[in-house]
C-alpha cells in the first residue's frame, strides 16, 4: 500500500474549523483515499472517502488536491466528541486496512 | 442490530488456557475482518472473511490462533493456550463489499495474566 504522512498532532478550538492535512505522494490512480478516526477507547469509525473530486457527508468534507498528492479532512466546526485519533488510508485493491500512526486531535473547550 | 456488536467486551483469563471471541456484523455485510490493537499500538490486520471462506489469514500471529465463519454471519475468534503476548483489544469489522467502508465493533479487551 501506498504510504501516507500525517502531523503527529494538532490542537484546536471547539467551535472552529479544523484541518487536517495528508501527504501521499506515491498514490496510484486507483487508490482511494479514506479517513477514519478512533475514539479513546473506541473502535476506528469510518468518516468519509474519496477518489478525486471533493466530498461532503455529515461528519466532514474531503477536499482532495488536483493532482491527487494530498488531501485535507475539514471538520467545519470541532466539538470536544471529535477529539481523536485520525487515519489517513489510501486503498486500492487491497480489502485490508492499514493503520499508520494517524494525527492525535485535541480540542480545546 | 444497527451496528458490530462483540462479545465479551471484556475477557480476563490465565495464561494457557482457551479463549473465543465472538463477532456479529452488520446484517448484508458480506465481508467480514479482523483485526488486533496492542495497548499504545496501531492496528494489526489478523484475518478476513469473505462469506463464510477466509482468502487471506496472512496476519493470524501463530496456528494457536484460528476463526471461523457461519454463512454471511457471526464469526469467532478462537486463541488457543493464550500468552501473555496475546493481551490486546480484539476488534472486529465488517463491509458491504471488500472495497467499501468497514465498520468496526467496540472491541473485546482480551488480558492475559
Amino acid at each position: 500500500d501506498a504510504k501516507t504522512t500525517q502531523p503527529n498532532s494538532m490542537e484546536s478550538n471547539e467551535e472552529e474549523p479544523v484541518h487536517l492535512p495528508c501527504n501521499h505522494s506515491t498514490i496510484s490512480g486507483t487508490d482511494y483515499i479514506h479517513w477514519y478516526r478512533q475514539l479513546p477507547s473506541q473502535g476506528p469509525e469510518y468518516v468519509i472517502h474519496g477518489l478525486t473530486s471533493n466530498v461532503n457527508n455529515r461528519m466532514a468534507s474531503l477536499a482532495i488536491a488536483e493532482d491527487r498528492k494530498s488531501s485535507t479532512l475539514i471538520l467545519h466546526r470541532a466539538t470536544l466528541r471529535d477529539a481523536a485519533v485520525y487515519y489517513c488510508i489510501l486503498r486500492g485493491s487491497n480489502y485490508k486496512l492499514t493503520f499508520g500512526k494517524g494525527t492525535l486531535l485535541t480540542v480545546n473547550p | 442490530g444497527a451496528g458490530v456488536s462483540q462479545s465479551p467486551s471484556n475477557k480476563v483469563t490465565e495464561k494457557g488456557k482457551d479463549v473465543e471471541l465472538r463477532c456479529d456484523p452488520i446484517s448484508g455485510h458480506t465481508a467480514l475482518y479482523w483485526y488486533r490493537q496492542r495497548l499504545g499500538q496501531g492496528l494489526e490486520f489478523l484475518i478476513y472473511f469473505q462469506g463464510n471462506s477466509a482468502p487471506d489469514k496472512s496476519g493470524l500471529p501463530s496456528d494457536r490462533f484460528s476463526a471461523e465463519r457461519t454463512g454471511e454471519s457471526v464469526s469467532t475468534l478462537t486463541i488457543q493456550r493464550t500468552q501473555q503476548e496475546d493481551s490486546a483489544v480484539y476488534l472486529c469489522a465488517s463491509s458491504f463489499l471488500t472495497s467499501s467502508a468497514q465498520f468496526f465493533g467496540p472491541g473485546t479487551r482480551l488480558t492475559v495474566l
